[in-house]
């Protein structure tokens, strides 16, 4: 069975830094490519990045609102992926999902529970 | 405002057949397939629908994808009580290099 277990959330003040993990099991973590997709309060799924395979070169993409300040890597030895955020602002506050995508190009067919950032002063 | 639009809510009575619509553009739904979540309330969201019209094994037949152009469209057919969730069409932005989202449309089972 597929397990994505993230942790790593909490309180941060606008400007701080803070780094997500994702532990995954119950599948081949190497040959996947993972991505984040965060969700405020009462609001709709946002796409944050994703970062591939070794076979594609651990290549990555980030949203526009993001890019520059958020960096997505992994430790395929420890079957883990991060989300590793700085300059953080209020509207980064949200359930931050990590997902499995399928084989299938941006499919995200497994959804880990989330964890909570909050950006607040 | 979502690259991809939805309307914001839906409804229907047990039984009815209800659609759902999603509308994009060339670089996103008129390039690359769509993908639906659906969301219980209190829960992750997870995968309904891939390829536009594949239903993940678990799904029942009563969901339904269709494709046309730039907008695609999620049909749930004999409603049920339990189908009240949030539903979210996505798709590769060819020309965003990324993973774009509609809005959501929440469904109500009057």
């Amino acid at each position: 069975e597929v397990q994505l277990v993230e942790s790593g959330g909490g309180l941060v003040q606008p400007g701080g830094s803070l780094r997500l993990s994702c532990a995954a099991s119950g599948f081949t973590f190497s040959g996947s490519a993972m991505h984040w997709v965060r969700q405020a309060s009462g609001k709709g799924l946002e796409w944050v990045g994703r970062i591939r395979s070794k076979a594609n070169n651990y290549a990555t993409a980030y949203a526009a609102s993001v890019k520059g300040r958020f960096t997505i890597s992994r430790d395929d030895s420890r079957n883990t992926a991060y989300l590793q955020m700085r300059g953080l602002k209020t509207e980064d506050t949200a359930l931050y999902y990590c997902i499995k995508q399928s084989s299938l190009a941006a499919v995200l067919n497994n959804w880990g529970q989330g964890t909570l950032v909050t950006v607040s002063s | 405002q979502s690259v991809l639009i939805q309307p914001p809510s839906a409804s229907g009575t047990p039984g009815q057949r209800v659609t759902i619509s999603c509308s994009g553009s060339r670089s996103n739904i008129g390039s690359n397939p769509v993908t639906w979540y659906q969301q219980l309330p209190g829960t992750a969201p997870k995968l309904l629908m891939y390829r536009n019209d594949q239903r993940p094994s678990g799904v029942p037949d009563r969901f339904s994808g269709a494709k046309s152009g730039t907008s695609a469209s999620l049909a749930i057919s004999g409603l049920q009580s339990e189908d009240e969730a949030d539903y979210y069409c996505a798709a590769w932005d060819d020309s965003l290099n990324g993973v774009v989202f509609g809005g959501g449309t929440k469904l109500a089972v009057l």
